[in-house]
């Protein structure tokens, strides 16, 4: 499978403690990008890389949150202290620009209790 | 404002017919892009179409059309030929800038039902 993979798939931990999360993109795609969805609603932007380089947060990427895409490939999502309302989807996508198409991982469903 | 406005909550179609899911945007900025995705119970989004603000025909994908009207700033998906693997969340999308800008604005969705 080429497609966007994203592990865990579910994540269920107390509230305080730190969770990472591993998006790897289709292969070769530059851009990668980080969404967040709760219940009932779309996907919200949270960051996105260009290559290594993360180029854009968005205010809702508190100083809990930490992104990484080390060399270019692969990005980590970090959240320290977790909160009840971090509860969330998490999707990673990525994008071959100038393409316009994001192309969505399976998603990692966090549950912070 | 909403940049993406999806006013149907959920809809029934029934197999075989087509059904038409609204979705409007708000954007200042000339030149932009609109999708829609569609999200299954399993969580992944997949893309179903896209129409740039430039473009001069509506985008059509295979079952899939963008009923593309810009001086009402609207971008409707029409669904033909309904099936019971459509049913799903479809959420509007909506990138500002020219191609290759940054995030993706969503709406709320509409929860698609097709009926036997």
């Amino acid at each position: 499978d080429t497609g966007v993979s994203q592990d865990p798939r579910h994540k269920i931990t107390k509230r305080g403690q730190n969770v990472t999360f591993r998006c790897d993109p289709i292969s070769e795609h530059n851009r990668l990008y980080w969404y967040r969805q709760t219940l009932g609603q779309g996907p919200e932007f949270l960051t996105y890389f260009q290559n290594e380089a993360q180029l854009e947060k968005s205010r809702l990427l508190s100083d809990r949150f930490s992104a990484e895409r080390p060399k270019g490939s692969f990005s980590t999502l970090e959240i320290q202290r977790t909160e009840q309302g971090d509860s969330a989807m998490y999707l990673c996508a990525s994008s071959l620009v100038p393409v316009n198409e994001q192309f969505f991982g399976p998603g990692t469903r966090l549950t912070v209790l | 404002a909403q940049k993406i406005t999806q006013t149907q909550p959920g809809m029934f179609v029934q197999e075989k017919e087509a059904v038409t899911l609204d979705c409007t945007y708000d954007t200042s900025d000339p030149s932009y892009g609109l999708f829609w995705y569609k999200q299954p119970s399993s969580g992944e989004m997949i893309f179903l179409i896209y129409q740039g603000s430039y473009d001069q025909q509506n985008a059509t994908e295979g079952r899939y059309s963008l009923n593309f009207q810009k001086a009402r700033k609207s971008a409707n998906l029409v669904i033909s030929a309904s099936q019971l693997g459509d049913s799903a969340m479809y959420f509007c999308a909506m990138r500002e800038g020219s191609a290759g800008a940054n995030n993706l604005f969503f709406g709320t969705g509409t929860r698609l039902t097709v009926i036997p």
